[in-house]
């Protein structure tokens, strides 16, 4: 079954500290999604691309996050600085966009800021 | 999207069906009601989804009530593994949009 990669699974770093997570979606989706997860909360949509172009980073905290998706496929989330309040897991989903529109999760990225 | 509730946590004897509800009283007429969960330290994975039919897959059913404002997810014969926290969540059909989570319902299943 196809998945959407994610990497790295766990990163610890100090504040003030840049931090990169990438996401691979599954061949052929064109919607990619970033979401940040608070622990106890559910997730939050950071930021949305359709093929290379974003169409909603409206809460993406764009003074110190910043993402791309270049060639339409990967994609990275960058955080420059990394703040106390940064630690959550990070997640990336893709979809066809089409039908139902359902959207696949991959593993995360856990960041812990100290 | 519409907003969602759903009951904090909720607790199942293994091998009994799960029932986990959800209202949605302000659901618009084009929105579907969609059910993901999430496994502990993993991302969120799509359970089903429904407009105003009932609708059953290899994981679970969905019944929606006839004035669609509110559903239940079942989990017929439920597992240590389906231990999770559910997410009950309203979105038009094949819209781009990304999903709107709220907190969910942690089911603990017991053995």
């Amino acid at each position: 079954e196809a998945e959407v990669a994610q990497s790295p699974r766990y990163k610890i770093t100090e504040k003030s500290q840049a931090v990169a997570f990438w996401c691979d979606p599954i061949s052929g989706h064109a919607t990619l999604y970033w979401y940040r997860q608070i622990l106890g909360q559910g997730p939050e949509l950071l930021v949305q691309f359709q093929d290379e172009s974003v169409v909603d980073d409206s809460q993406l905290p764009k003074d110190r996050f910043s993402a791309e998706r270049l060639k339409g496929v990967d994609s990275t989330l960058k955080i420059q600085p990394a703040e106390l309040g940064d630690s959550a897991m990070y997640l990336c989903a893709s979809s066809f966009r089409s039908g139902a529109n359902v959207l696949t999760f991959g593993a995360g990225s856990r960041l812990t800021v100290l | 999207d519409a907003k969602t509730t759903q009951p904090p946590s909720m607790d199942c004897a293994e091998g009994r069906a799960a029932n986990l509800p959800c209202n949605h009283s302000t659901i618009s007429g084009n929105e579907y009601v969609y059910w993901y969960r999430q496994i502990h330290s993993q991302g969120p994975q799509y359970i089903i989804h429904g407009l105003k039919n009932n609708e059953t897959n290899e994981m679970a059913s969905l019944i929606i009530t006839e004035d669609r404002k509110s559903s239940t997810l079942i989990l017929p014969h439920a597992t240590l593994r389906d231990t999770a926290v559910y997410y009950c969540i309203v979105r038009v059909g094949g819209g781009a949009d990304g999903l709107t989570f709220g907190k969910g319902t942690h089911l603990i299943i017991q053995p």
